[in-house]
């Protein structure tokens, strides 16, 4: 089975910090996305990746950027975290060769909150 | 945007009981894919139909797709307590070919034993 694995459960961090999420599949998996979640919107695509040192912005990209120098890590980054980016951060993978009807496989998330 | 949306928001059943969720979208897809999500976890795959299919099954699972009508829907058949969960669909992004999907916001079901 696909294991995708996000370093933190739970992370408190404080207005203005440089904030990283961590993400790590095992299934040489091609690409890689950063979801947040948030009651009532939804899940919403930040950023993804289809391959190393690769990078696409998704809907929401304001206020983070993102890493991949190794195909099994995405890192997601923020600069500076404010309080409305409290929220559920998931990270997901899937194959590459055949894109859109691949599924992706999910990490069990980080819920980041910043005070 | 194609983002679809889950109908009802919420479902609330006894076990053993059927439920139905449905999902609408905009624009022409390739295909459509049912995600579950358990309290504070990530989404799990459940089931990928299609445009070309009219209907799918997968255990307990049966999964409709009419593409004229730009809907879909989720049957789960005997629920149990277990099933309690959210449900999103999803679809890929227009004109991608990256595997970028979007969510819907998901249909909360709880199942009373």
């Amino acid at each position: 089975d696909v294991k995708v694995t996000q370093s933190s459960r739970y992370l408190v961090k404080r207005t203005g910090e440089k904030v990283f999420l961590e993400c790590v599949q095992d299934m040489d998996h091609e690409n890689m996305f950063w979801y947040r979640q948030d009651p009532g919107l939804g899940l919403r695509l930040i950023y993804f990746s289809y391959d190393v040192k690769m990078k696409e912005k998704g809907d929401i990209p304001e206020g983070y950027s993102v890493s991949r120098e190794k195909k099994e890590r995405f890192s997601l980054i923020l600069e500076s975290a404010s309080t409305n980016q409290t929220s559920m951060y998931l990270c997901a993978s899937s194959l590459g060769r055949d894109r859109d009807n691949s599924p992706l496989h999910f990490g069990n998330g980080t819920r980041l909150t910043v005070t | 945007s194609q983002q679809g949306e889950e109908d009802p928001q919420a479902l609330s059943i006894q076990e053993g009981e059927n439920a139905t969720m449905n999902c609408s979208y905009k624009t022409s897809i390739n295909n459509l894919q049912w995600y579950r999500q358990n309290s504070g976890r990530g989404l799990v795959h459940l089931i990928l139909i299609r445009s070309n299919e009219r209907e799918k099954h997968s255990g307990r699972l049966r999964v409709t797709l009419d593409t004229s009508k730009k809907s879909s829907s989720l049957l789960i058949t005997a629920s149990r307590a277990a099933d309690t969960a959210s449900y999103f669909c999803a679809t890929p992004w227009g004109g991608s070919t990256l595997g970028r999907l979007y969510f819907g916001r998901g249909t909360q079901l709880t199942v009373w034993p």
